[in-house]
């Protein structure tokens, strides 16, 4: 079982390039998040999703965006990359949302130079 | 100014010692979570607290809900340097729908 994993662990993309962070889980889960983490600001929610097909945004969604056209996956897009975005990304599930009990992936760290 | 200011930010301590941390807010919540973050992984829950003034313990970690359900703290007795990692709290404001808010989180690490 293993859990919430997410491809790649590593990226470095210059200003403008686009990429596709993907996470995959296999609890069965219904409700997916990508949160950024940044030091001194926690982490800080960007899109989340409650089903297969279905997608919100979070606090912090513009330049990203998002599908989730599998359950048990959860893919997030930089269309044009910036400097901003430079982060570490983490992905969550859990069963039944509302803060209920989320569990992370070990993390993508994204450099943009 | 975010929702939850945690303090103190960065916290260094040898094997052994005690220590508190602290999750401070202004609003109230229905529910608050704490989860440690080791290094190079994502956060692990540790605990939920709901109710006013409710005290859970997990081992050597004690965690308080304040009375007002706007503040919360967790204690670490003997500290080891297997707990060393960022503490972060999160809670799921009334509004919110599905999105939890995390503080900012403390690094605490504790040398041998």
């Amino acid at each position: 079982n293993a859990g919430v994993t997410q491809t790649p662990k590593f990226r470095v993309l210059k200003t403008g390039q686009s990429m596709t962070l993907l996470c995959a889980q296999d609890m069965n889960h219904e409700y997916m998040y990508w949160y950024r983490q940044d030091p001194g600001m926690g982490l800080r929610l960007i899109h989340y999703s409650v089903g297969e097909g279905t997608t919100a945004k979070g606090e912090v969604p513009d330049g990203y965006n998002v599908s989730r056209l599998k359950k048990q996956n959860f893919l997030l897009g930089l269309e044009s990359a910036a400097p901003s975005q430079t982060s570490v990304y983490f992905c969550a599930s859990d069963r039944q949302g509302r803060g209920y009990e989320q569990y992370f992936g070990p993390g993508t760290r994204l450099t943009v130079t | 100014t975010q929702l939850l200011e945690q303090s103190p930010q960065f916290l260094s301590i040898q094997e052994g010692e005690n220590l508190t941390v602290y999750c401070n807010s202004s609003s109230v919540f229905s529910s608050l979570q704490w989860y440690r973050q080791e290094p190079g992984e994502g956060p692990v829950l540790l605990v939920t607290v709901v109710t006013g003034g409710e005290v859970k313990k997990l081992k050597r970690l004690t965690f308080q809900f304040g009375d007002a359900r706007k503040d919360s703290s967790l204690h670490i007795t003997a500290a080891q340097p297997g707990d060393t990692g960022l503490y972060l709290c999160a809670v799921l404001p009334y509004n919110a729908g599905n999105m939890l808010t995390f503080g900012g989180g403390t690094r605490l690490m504790v040398k041998p």
